[in-house]
């Protein structure tokens, strides 16, 4: 089995301050890690993904995470946020095992202040 | 490059009434999965398919049904429809195992029953 806690369901930052939004995961075998975001009235759209190799991992539009084992977190930051960042991001997990699906989480809101 | 094409964008209900959410990928996807999306709750997995003539179950199947009678076409389908059913519908795709290539989403479908 495995699970998602995006702790918190609203975070609020001024323009120009770090993002950090939350992720830990439970997963019984090694997990891949998704970010993605959805702007109003949207989609899903892929931020970035972890599957094997590097641990700190690079997505569109200045976001990173970095996949800590120890911690079982899949964190989501950006050095500086812009208007344009607010949306609503969700956390998944997927095993790798075959027929293996994606378990997301409740999403936290990103509001950001001029 | 449509990616996944969900119809209609938006439907009102009476309660009772029926109605087929389609949705449809160009991407020759073998995985495609339906959504539906509630305030706080996340995204919570309805009904999946592995390939052309194949569902499954997700974690809240009750009061839908679903086919895949061609591999780019995924039909969502409510025989009576209760104001529970109230949401917004995403339909999604993925490559053989979502582990390694995430999922590509729909724009969503928001059904209100009335």
């Amino acid at each position: 089995a495995q699970s998602v806690t995006q702790l918190g369901s609203h975070v609020s930052v001024s323009e120009g301050a770090l993002v950090l939004l939350r992720c830990n995961y439970s997963s019984s075998v090694p997990p891949y890690l998704f970010w993605y975001v959805q702007y109003p009235n949207q989609g899903l759209q892929l931020l970035l993904k972890y599957t094997t190799g590097a641990t700190l991992v690079k997505g569109i539009n200045g976001f990173e995470a970095e996949f800590k084992k120890s911690e079982t977190s899949f964190h989501l930051t950006k050095p500086s946020a812009h208007m344009s960042d607010a949306a609503e991001y969700f956390c998944a997990v997927s095993s790798t095992g075959a027929n293996s699906k994606l378990t997301f989480g409740k999403g936290i809101t990103l509001s950001v202040r001029p | 490059n449509a990616g996944v094409t969900q119809t209609p964008k938006f439907r009102v209900l009476k309660t009772g009434q029926s109605m087929t959410l389609l949705c449809a990928q160009d991407m020759n996807h073998e995985y495609m999965y339906w959504y539906r999306q509630d305030p706080g709750m996340g995204l919570r997995l309805i009904h999946y398919s592995v390939g052309e003539g194949t569902t499954a179950k997700g974690e809240v199947p009750d009061g839908y049904n679903v086919s895949r009678l061609k591999k780019q076409n995924f039909l969502l389908g409510l025989e009576s429809a209760a104001p529970s059913q109230t949401s917004v519908y995403f339909c999604a795709s993925s490559y053989l195992n979502s582990g390694n290539y995430g999922y590509t989403f729909g724009s969503g479908t928001r059904l209100t029953v009335v």
